[in-house]
This record gives structure tokens, C-alpha cells and sequence, in this order.
């Protein structure tokens, strides 16, 4: 099966700052990547996604990026905000939405 | 309105007990699921069902029985509760069993077994 590994457990930044989180998985058949977002008591929410056709995929301050060679993607926040503070998991799916999620990343942005 | 509820939010009980948690998603999607997340905040499928059809059933103890009594509701039955099924249990929601169709999730229920 596919195994999804994501780095760094723990990141913390200063206000303003950008942030960059990392996913690798196994599995040369996964086409489409998710990023989740989950806020302290709340479920995961879906902040950005990108498919294996596309290298690069942009929202606002959020930026995804996929390299299928290395089969590794990353999640990019710029000019963080305190309320960015939240655990971030990546993904990976291919097919019958069954995905695979990371570890996740516990951003903390100081203000 | 919440697009996918789950009921109790909070769940303490006995090791041995037979409990239930509920989901309900009010956005019209074919497809439901359930996860689990750990203490290090591992998410987990477990099962998924589309249209009221299982059709994903991981590695899952067989204390665990999902049940879907229409599209809008999956339904996680334990039985013979253990320690290490003490987690946050999360039902999630999508449009259509297909490739990359956005997951709802529900606010999560947080199992203690004592």
C-alpha cells in the first residue's frame, strides 16, 4: 500500500514569515494530493489540492507543489498569520478516494 | 447548518462496553467514511461507504460495525470496547467515490475507554 511521510513534525515561525512543509509517498500510481488543515477540537479541512498532471498549484498565500520524478510535494505558506497555527496533513490518493494521510505538521506562527 | 454532524462530540466509557457514534451529512454526497486519529494525531481510514454500499473495509478489528442506513448516514457500532481504541473518531463526507473528490469532515468524536 501507499506510505505517506511528512516533515516536519513541529514547525514554528515568526509572523510574516513563510513556512514550507514536505510530503513523500511510495506509491508511483497516487495522482491526486490534498492538503488538510485542522484547527485545534475541529476536523481536517481541505485547504489546497493539486493532480498529478499540474507541477504547481497557487491560493492566495498557499502554494502547492509536486514533483512526480522524486514523488515528493510541498506545502507553501507565505507571509504567515497567527491564525495559520494549526496541524497540516498531506495526503495522497489514487483512486475511490481512499487516501493516505502524513504524520502532520503542527505549525505554530508567532505573533 | 452543519454539513457533516457527528454525535456525542465527547464519549467515555468502560472497557467491555458496546457503544455507537452517529454521522449525518446534509450536503447530498454518495459517499461517507470513517477515521480514525490516534494520540499523535495519525488519520486512519477505516471504512467508507457510497450510496449505502461498503466499499472500503480496512484492517479494522470485526468489534468494529459500520452501518449506513441511507446515504446521509454512517453509523460506527464497537463492541467489547479496548483500551487502544481510546482516539478521536472522525466521519467525513464526499461527493462521489471517484478520484480526488473534496472530503468533508465532521467535528470529530473523542473516545475515552477506561
Amino acid at each position: 500500500g501507499e506510505n505517506v511521510e511528512q516533515h516536519p513534525s513541529t514547525l514554528s515561525v515568526q509572523e510574516g514569515d513563510s513556512a514550507v512543509i514536505k510530503c513523500t509517498y511510495s506509491d508511483s500510481a497516487s495522482n491526486y494530493f490534498p492538503w488538510y488543515k485542522q484547527e485545534l477540537g475541529k476536523g481536517p479541512q481541505l485547504i489546497i489540492d493539486i493532480r498529478s498532471n499540474v507541477g504547481e498549484k497557487k491560493d492566495q498565500r498557499i502554494a502547492v507543489t509536486l514533483n512526480k520524478t522524486a514523488k515528493h510535494f510541498s506545502l507553501h505558506i507565505t507571509e504567515t498569520q497567527p491564525e495559520d497555527s494549526a496541524v497540516y496533513f498531506c495526503a495522497a490518493s489514487k483512486g475511490f478516494n481512499k487516501f493516505y494521510f502524513g504524520s502532520g505538521t503542527k505549525l505554530n506562527v508567532k505573533p | 447548518d452543519t454539513a457533516v454532524s457527528q454525535t456525542p462530540k465527547y464519549l467515555v466509557t468502560q472497557m467491555g462496553n458496546d457503544k455507537s457514534i452517529k454521522c449525518e451529512q446534509n450536503l447530498g454526497h454518495d459517499t461517507m467514511y470513517w477515521y480514525k486519529q490516534d494520540s499523535k494525531k495519525f488519520l486512519k481510514i477505516m471504512f467508507s461507504y457510497n450510496n449505502k454500499e461498503l466499499i472500503i473495509n480496512e484492517t479494522v478489528p470485526n468489534r468494529f460495525s459500520p452501518k449506513s442506513p441511507d446515504k446521509a448516514h454512517l453509523n460506527l457500532h464497537i463492541n467489547s470496547l479496548e483500551l487502544g481504541d481510546s482516539a478521536v473518531y472522525f466521519c467525513a463526507s464526499s461527493q462521489v467515490a471517484g478520484l480526488g473528490d473534496t472530503q468533508y469532515f465532521g467535528p470529530g468524536t473523542r473516545l475515552t475507554v477506561l
